[in-house]
């Protein structure tokens, strides 16, 4: 079965704190999503990455920024945290076939409140 | 734009069947996904469809029509279990997901 873990399930920070969100897969996947999650809103793409060391912006990357130094590896951090990102995340992974997108396997989410 | 309609809410009895239906708009066209996501979990995949036609999966079936970009999730023979929100989300031409905000589905006893 594929895995994709998040190493938090809930976190409280303060405006203005430095925040990283570390999600780990362990398929071997080669695509892995970085994704909030708001009520009412479907879920929007912040950042998505290939490989290792590639990274592309999502529909929302303003904000935040990600890392990817190795392939099973994606982390992304909210550099200055504001009230606005108070919400869900989502991790995910899939693998790599360009003919068609792969079904995507989510982490359990990390609910972060941002006061 | 790029758009994905489903309604937000549906309410059915345990036992019966409830259609949730998908409408998209997207540029170019790679396949619909549905996800069911119980609150507080991870949406977990429930079926793909790129070919016009329906699709059967157990309980679950997935139907597409492309040249309507129209798409519906059946549930047949409702369980309290499937209590969730059900995501629709379409493959554009990139090959990026476009996504649904999703219906909550309520099932009654």
């Amino acid at each position: 079965d594929v895995k994709v873990t998040q190493s938090s399930r809930y976190l409280v920070k303060r405006t203005g704190e430095k925040v990283f969100l570390e999600c780990v897969q362990d398929m071997d996947h080669e695509n892995m999503f970085w994704y909030r999650q708001d009520p009412g809103l479907g879920l929007r793409l912040i950042y998505f990455s290939y490989d290792v060391k590639m990274k592309e912006k999502g529909d929302i990357p303003e904000g935040y920024s990600v890392s990817r130094e190795k392939k099973e590896r994606f982390s992304l951090i909210l550099e200055s945290a504001s009230t606005n990102q108070t919400s869900m995340y989502l991790c995910a992974s899939s693998l790599l076939e360009r003919e068609r997108m792969e079904t995507q396997y989510f982490g359990p989410g990390t609910r972060l409140l941002v006061l | 734009g790029q758009n994905i309609d489903q309604p937000t809410e549906m309410t059915a009895t345990e036992g019966a069947i409830v259609q949730i239906n998908c409408t998209y708009q997207t540029s170019g066209f790679n396949g619909l996904f549905w996800y069911q996501q119980h609150a507080g979990e991870a949406p977990t995949f429930l079926s793909y469809n790129v070919l016009d036609g329906l699709e059967e999966k157990g309980r679950f079936s997935s139907f597409l029509s492309r040249s309507k970009g129209y798409s519906y999730l059946l549930l047949k023979e409702l369980q309290m279990k499937d209590s969730a929100s059900y995501l629709c989300a379409a493959l554009d031409s990139n090959y990026q997901l476009i996504w649904g905000a999703g219906t909550k589905l309520i099932i009654k006893p």
